[in-house]
């Protein structure tokens, strides 16, 4: 079946690049995801890239994608305080199938 | 609305209960996801709606859990009987567009608690 993996701690200082890194089985993934998640909070989608882009950008965010490898990562720039969460990556194989998600990776900012 | 609306927030039942957990998706959105997230784990897929018809209920874990989206809006999660092993946090998902990529819209969860 599907499996995305994900480490599952990260802590970084503030001001640092932090990159979150995932892997997956599925080859006919086609929509990969990050989504953040903050105590207490509901389940934000970051961003998405579709299975025919390497790269994309928004902002502090950088999602890269290495198709050959099954390998995704999450780039944030200058990271501050704020950004201490849990982050998700999740995949789809097509259109509105459902999403499968990692354990989550939490990262922590220190000051 | 302005975004998915899940009730209750929380829900302390007893042993061998029935819970009923609701979702309010966004406005015109036509697939509705159900997930439950153990402490921990990521989101695991429960069953998910195009409308009102239940496209795939292969995450359910037994017989005790079942879906109803009747109108193809609002839906309901009920399990019956519940088990201190049903103790997670339930999340709903609403999707704009079918057969498309859509972005998936979590609500803030229901937090069950099985004593």
């Amino acid at each position: 079946g599907e499996d995305v993996e994900q480490s599952l701690f990260l802590s970084v200082r503030e001001g640092d690049s932090s990159v979150i890194n995932c892997t997956y089985t599925d080859s006919s993934s086609t929509y990969l995801y990050w989504y953040k998640q903050e105590p207490g909070a509901g389940l934000q989608l970051l961003t998405y890239i579709f299975s025919n882009m390497d790269m994309k950008q928004d902002q502090r965010l950088t999602v890269l994608l290495n198709k050959k490898d099954k390998h995704l990562s999450l780039r944030i720039a200058d990271t501050q305080t704020g950004d201490s969460a849990i982050y998700f990556c999740a995949e789809r194989n097509s259109g509105n199938t459902p999403l499968v998600f990692g354990k989550g990776t939490r990262l922590s900012v220190i000051a | 609305g302005a975004g998915v609306s899940q009730s209750p927030r929380y829900k302390v039942t007893k042993r061998g209960q029935d819970v009923a957990l609701r979702c309010d998706p966004i406005s015109g959105h036509v697939s509705l996801y159900w997930y439950r997230q153990a402490l921990g784990q990521g989101p695991e897929f429960l069953t998910y709606f195009n409308y009102e018809a239940q496209q795939d209920k292969s995450g359910l874990p037994n017989d005790r859990f079942s879906a109803e989206r009747p109108e193809g809006s609002i839906s309901t999660l009920t399990i019956q009987r519940t088990e201190q092993r049903d103790s997670a946090m339930y999340r709903c998902a609403s999707g704009s567009i079918q057969g498309l990529n859509t972005e998936a819209f979590f609500g803030q969860g229901t937090r069950l608690t099985v004593v």
